[in-house]
């Protein structure tokens, strides 16, 4: 049962131009979301979150958009470097959840110069 | 920033021997690292939850007497894969969130570990 899904396993963009990454999740008790970038053979960093009080979080070139309603996030990068190319993961926490992460399968992002 | 040193990056053991592959946190500590594992092109799944001091809690169908975790300090647990098989061939991550950061600060990662069962 995939709790959190990425239905786009990869994306490619022109450089400069917006790259938009979807997610979405099943489970009404999540309320906290997290971006992750993946490099290969390396560990996930965080990226930006959001919680679910909110709709929007920026930082930077990033942008976190939240639509509870229809239980879907996305992630907004403008403008898109050749060094945002990387495996992007969605995660989210329950309430009271353990505070343990449940991840999406990634997607991967490729920036064309 | 926070960083979480995972070892070794890869590892080829011969199937019924154990491989035991280490987390530390370097510069905060940890009351709780969790266990990924990925398989290829597929998410990252929970395997446990590592306790400092107490039990590791462990997700629905892993093994705890095949993955053994022990989270003796603060700063570092560990995860034996005991009687390897081939089949345990996969990526190994772990990550820790700084105690002294609320329950939604954020996870760091570890680089992972591949194992490779032969």
């Amino acid at each position: 049962d995939q709790q959190v899904k990425q239905n786009s396993p990869s994306l490619s963009v022109q450089e400069g131009r917006i790259s938009i990454l979807n997610c979405d999740y099943t489970n009404s008790m999540f309320d906290y979301f997290l971006w992750y970038k993946k490099y290969p053979a390396e560990g996930p960093t965080f990226l930006i979150s959001i919680s679910s009080i909110k709709d929007k979080n920026e930082d930077g070139r990033f942008t976190v958009f939240l639509n509870k309603s229809a239980k879907h996030l996305s992630l907004h990068i403008v403008p898109s470097q050749p060094g945002d190319s990387a495996v992007y993961f969605c995660a989210a926490k329950e309430v009271g959840g353990a505070q343990k992460l449940v991840f999406g399968q990634g997607t991967r992002l490729t920036i064309n110069p | 920033g926070a960083v979480v040193s995972q070892h070794p990056s890869r590892v080829i053991c011969k199937s019924g021997t154990s491989v035991k592959i280490e987390c530390r946190s370097l510069d905060f500590q940890a009351t709780t690292m969790f266990w990924y594992r990925q398989f290829p092109k597929q998410s990252l799944m929970l395997m446990a939850t590592s306790n400092e001091g107490s039990k590791a809690t462990y997700e629905q169908g892993v093994e705890k007497d095949k993955f053994l975790i022990n989270h003796a300090s603060l700063t570092l647990s560990t995860l034996t894969v005991t009687s390897a098989h081939p089949e345990d061939s996969s990526f190994y991550i772990c990550s820790a969130r700084d105690r002294r950061g609320g329950e939604n600060s954020p996870l760091h990662f570890g680089n992972g570990t591949r194992l490779t069962v032969t």
